[in-house]
C-alpha cells in the first residue's frame, strides 16, 4: 500500500485566497483525521470522519475552515479566505485500529 | 479536558548514552496511549500503543512503559539514527487523540 497520500506537498498563497488540501487515506481504513502542526501549538486535531461522516469538528478553528469526505478514498480541507496565521503543516491520517498512519503533510504558507 | 505534557523539551545524548523521555497525561478514561516518532519534514510514524498501567512494549532500542499518570520511553544505547522528535498522544472517548508537544532528541556520534 502507498500509505496516506496528500497533495499538494507545498502551497504558497496570498491572504484572502482559497486553499484546498487533498488526502487519500489507506484503503480499508474507516477513520480519517485532519491535523494542523505549528511550532507554537504542536499537533492539533481539527476534524475526523468515520465511514465518510464527520464525527467531531470541534477542533476546526473558524468557519473559514471546512472539510469534506465525499467517498472512502478522498477528503478535502478547505480554507476560505486564508490568513497568514493559517500557515502551518497540515497532516491527514487514517486508521482502522487505534494506531494512526500519517501522510507526509502539506506545508501551507499564507503571505 | 484531556492534557498531555512531555519532558524534557529537548535532549542531547552521546551515542550509547541511555536515557528516558517522559509523557504525563490527564485523561477521563484512558483508551490508549501512543508513542510516535517524527523526522523533520515528515509525518509522525507510529511506534507503540499501551492500554493499561503496567504494560510494556519494546522495539529495538526503545521500550515504552505506562503507569496511571505517565508513560516513559526508554532509549537504550541510542544511535545517531534515533535522532527525531518523539510524540506522545492519548485517546479517551471516541477517536479524539490529544498529542503532547514532543521531545526533540539528538544523538551525537
Amino acid at each position: 500500500d502507498a500509505g496516506v497520500i496528500q497533495s499538494p506537498r507545498h502551497e504558497v498563497t496570498e491572504m484572502g485566497q482559497e486553499v484546498t488540501l487533498r488526502c487519500k487515506p489507506i484503503s480499508g481504513h474507516d477513520y480519517l483525521f485532519w491535523y494542523r502542526q505549528t511550532m507554537m501549538r504542536g499537533l492539533e486535531l481539527l476534524i475526523y470522519f468515520n465511514n465518510n461522516v464527520p464525527i467531531d469538528d470541534s477542533g476546526m478553528p473558524e468557519d473559514r475552515f471546512s472539510a469534506k469526505m465525499p467517498n472512502a478514498s478522498f477528503s478535502t480541507l478547505k480554507i476560505q479566505p486564508s490568513e497568514p496565521r493559517d500557515s502551518a503543516v497540515y497532516f491527514c491520517a487514517s486508521n482502522k485500529t487505534p494506531e494512526q498512519f500519517f501522510g507526509p503533510g502539506t506545508r501551507l504558507t499564507v503571505l | 479536558e484531556d492534557q498531555v505534557t512531555q519532558s524534557p523539551e529537548a535532549l542531547r545524548l552521546q551515542e550509547g548514552e541511555s536515557s528516558s523521555l517522559n509523557c504525563s497525561y490527564t485523561v477521563s478514561g484512558l483508551r490508549g496511549l501512543f508513542w510516535y516518532r517524527q523526522d523533520p519534514g515528515k509525518g509522525p510514524e507510529f511506534l507503540f500503543t499501551l492500554y493499561s498501567a503496567g504494560e510494556e512494549k519494546e522495539k529495538e532500542r526503545l521500550k515504552a512503559t505506562l503507569t496511571k499518570k505517565e508513560s516513559f520511553l526508554h532509549i537504550t544505547a541510542p544511535k545517531p539514527e534515533d535522532s527525531a522528535t518523539y510524540l506522545c498522544a492519548v485517546a479517551s472517548g471516541g477517536q479524539n487523540f490529544v498529542f503532547g508537544p514532543g521531545t526533540r532528541l539528538s544523538v551525537l556520534p
